[in-house]
């Protein structure tokens, strides 16, 4: 069966501190994956998507990165965190239009 | 601007009552629909979508969503409302000859015993 795999489920990060968040896929290949961001009361903002190895758009400028070493791995990652890099973070993948399949999130909170 | 308005940030509701959750979005072409409900600290789980055909679409846990072409909406309703069903929905939409879902801002659903 199809799964994502998101973790860890919650992390509490100084400022100015790395961040990696990982996110992998089961039981599809070459899907297409993305990485939400969702602030308290606000609805979700697309950071970057990817449809194949090595290939990341990017929505928001940031100073956030992604990157994607392995068909089903999606890594979310930053050098340096920022207060504003607090939120709930999301990891999803599709195959075509037919859906999207969500992670259980991440919740960062940068202290 | 192409755009998915969820018009209502908070509903309350009684349990038993009936339900709609509003959805409009701004499209040149009818575009791929969806709506996921999320629970407090978790991920998004889809209830229903909508690509073409029959417009009124069933979906999970007695949701049912109708398209209206002409006022390009895409509502949630829910004949009884049941306590479990309080959560944050979001409406969704994918453009055709994309495959990038852009959100609306999300609905909380409060029930009221």
């Amino acid at each position: 069966s199809q799964t994502i795999h998101q973790w860890p489920a919650t992390l509490v990060q100084p400022v100015g501190s790395p961040l990696s968040l990982e996110c992998t896929v089961e039981g599809t290949s070459n899907p297409n994956l993305y990485w939400y961001r969702q602030a308290a009361g606000r609805g979700l903002q697309l950071l970057f998507y990817s449809v194949g190895i090595g290939q990341i758009s990017s929505e928001v400028p940031q100073n956030l990165s992604a990157s994607r070493p392995q068909d089903r791995q999606f890594i979310l990652s930053s050098k340096k965190l920022l207060l504003s890099d607090s939120g709930f973070y999301l990891c999803a993948w599709s195959t075509s239009n037919y859906g999207y399949t969500f992670g259980s999130g991440t919740r960062l909170t940068v202290v | 601007a192409q755009s998915v308005t969820q018009p209502d940030i908070h509903i309350t509701v009684s349990e038993g009552a009936s339900l709609e959750l509003r959805c409009n979005y701004s499209y040149g072409a009818t575009p791929y629909l969806f709506w996921y409900v999320q629970s407090p600290g978790q991920g998004l789980q889809l209830l229903l979508k909508y690509f073409s055909g029959d417009t009124l679409v069933q979906g999970i846990k007695g949701f049912e969503a109708e398209f209206k072409r002409s006022q390009s909406s895409f509502n949630l309703r829910k004949p009884s409302v049941h306590w479990s069903d309080a959560a944050e929905y979001f409406c969704a939409v994918v453009p055709g000859g994309s495959y990038i879902p852009t959100f609306g801002r999300g609905t909380s659903l409060i029930v009221h015993p």
